[in-house]
């Protein structure tokens, strides 16, 4: 069964940091490009980016809000993605959700873990 | 950046008629790398469609969706009550990946 289980949500002064992790198991890790999603409350869902797997150069893309911000990495001996979140504002306080594509096309997600950024 | 449009913005419909909601993109979506999620409160989004067309496992077959390039379709064939729900599109043709801005299909 694939499972996507993100943690290290919390409450963050704006300006502050926050490193959330995706623990992942059921499928191959090391060959899946591997996203972030976050949904503010009571509005639409948002990407925040992605990172390929390392056979296909591991690359990262960001969406333009969190660009130079925000830091996607992974480390495919712990099955774990990474989202490192610096200069945090108010308006990154969401609901983040990691997910991947699968081979056969279907799209998997964590529950999300929640992010506040507020004084 | 592909910008998805979704329309209409609310849907008002009744429990057995036939909902159709719209997805256009501002460029071709490549490879029709298109899915449609539903979103209830307090849950994950739930995908229904991907690569526009296929309908995941255990989604019921009154659920399917159509297009390719830059006009995409969700069709609802018979709404039943628990189909009331937000749905989004979402392209992963070209990066950066972008989201619809969703589309409220409530009860009339």
């Amino acid at each position: 069964e694939v499972q996507l289980v993100e943690s290290g949500g919390g409450l963050v002064k704006p300006g502050g940091s926050l490193r959330l992790s995706c623990a992942v198991s059921g499928f191959t890790f090391t060959n899946a490009y591997m996203s972030w999603v976050r949904q503010a409350p009571g509005t639409g869902l948002e990407w925040v980016g992605r990172i390929k797997s390392k056979a296909d150069g591991g690359t990262t893309d960001y969406a333009a809000p969190v660009e130079g911000r925000f830091t996607i990495s992974r480390d495919d001996s712990k099955n774990t993605l990474y989202l490192q979140m610096n200069s945090l504002k108010s308006e990154d306080t969401a609901l983040y959700y990691c997910i991947t594509r699968s081979l056969t096309g279907f799209w998997y997600w964590g529950q999300g873990t929640l992010v506040t950024v507020s004084s | 950046e592909i910008v998805l449009t979704q329309s209409p913005g609310t849907l008002s419909l009744s429990p057995g008629e036939r909902a159709t909601l719209s997805c256009r993109a501002s460029q071709s979506v490549s490879s029709n790398y298109l899915v449609w999620y539903q979103e209830k409160p307090g849950q994950a989004p739930r995908l229904l469609i991907y690569d526009a067309s296929s309908r995941a496992t255990g989604i019921p077959d009154r659920f399917s969706g159509s297009g390719s390039g830059t006009d995409f379709t969700l069709t609802i064939s018979r709404l039943e009550p628990e189909d009331f729900a937000v749905y989004y599109c979402h392209q992963y043709g070209s990066s950066p990946y972008t989201f619809g801005q969703g589309t409220k299909l409530e009860i009339k």
